[in-house]
């Protein structure tokens, strides 16, 4: 089975800062890796699929980047809205498996 | 606009079974491979299962297998996890999702979710 290591677990930022939130499959994976926004309450949301390509609707501050092993999740510009938590999730072999999560909170 | 809507979620003893459905609307379920995934109460998220456009492979995690079993009826656009012998630690909300192939597992749109609570 795939291993996603995902860092940090949580990480307080202010509204404007730049957040990034780093990946690690234990196995070559290609680019098949997406990232996925939660709020409290809600389902998961699509952001990142494919390591790199924005999802429609997904504002351009996330991006993502990586391939093979070492994928990193950007948000340029931290906004209100963005205070949630964010998982990796690698889609190249069955069990798929999710990171376990980074939840970015306020400072 | 793409929908999905799970339901049959609740309260069940250890041991007992669940029947849960995933009703979509706005897109044709038998163009896509569909999922289970779900989250404990606090904890993170875990795949659970997925199957291909027709029905014919499906994909279990080690800790349902067995246990679980994942089934569609493409005319009705609606997606099933029967889950028997259930344990107090399948405790979680259980998310449908939609992937396109083998070669896009992503998922894309999300229900809302169902609970499902196994307690004595």
């Amino acid at each position: 089975d795939i291993q996603v290591t995902q860092s940090p677990s949580s990480v307080s930022a202010s509204v404007g800062d730049r957040v990034t939130i780093t990946c690690r499959a234990s196995q070559y994976i290609s680019s098949r890796l997406a990232w996925y926004q939660q709020k409290p309450g809600k389902a998961p949301n699509l952001l990142i699929y494919a390591a790199s390509s924005l999802q429609s609707g997904v504002p351009s501050r996330f991006s993502g980047s990586g391939s093979g092993t070492d994928f990193t999740l950007t948000i340029s510009s931290l906004q209100p809205e963005d205070f949630a938590t964010y998982y990796c999730q690698q889609g190249n072999s069955f069990p798929l498996t999710f990171g376990g999560g980074t939840k970015v909170e306020i400072k | 606009e793409m929908q999905l809507l799970e339901s049959g979620g609740g309260l069940v003893q250890p041991g007992g079974s669940l029947r849960l459905a995933c009703t979509t609307s706005g897109f044709s379920i038998r163009n896509y491979c569909m999922s289970w995934v779900r989250q404990a109460p606090g904890k993170g998220l875990e795949w659970v299962s997925a199957t291909d456009t027709s029905g014919a492979y499906s994909f279990y995690a080690d800790s349902v297998k067995g246990r679980f079993t994942i089934s569609r009826d493409n005319s009705k656009n609606t997606l099933f996890l029967q889950m028997n012998s259930l344990r107090v630690e399948d405790t979680a909300i259980y998310y449908c999702g939609r992937y396109n192939s083998a070669s896009e597992r992503w998922f894309d749109p999300w229900g809302q979710g169902t609970l499902v609570t196994v307690s004595p």
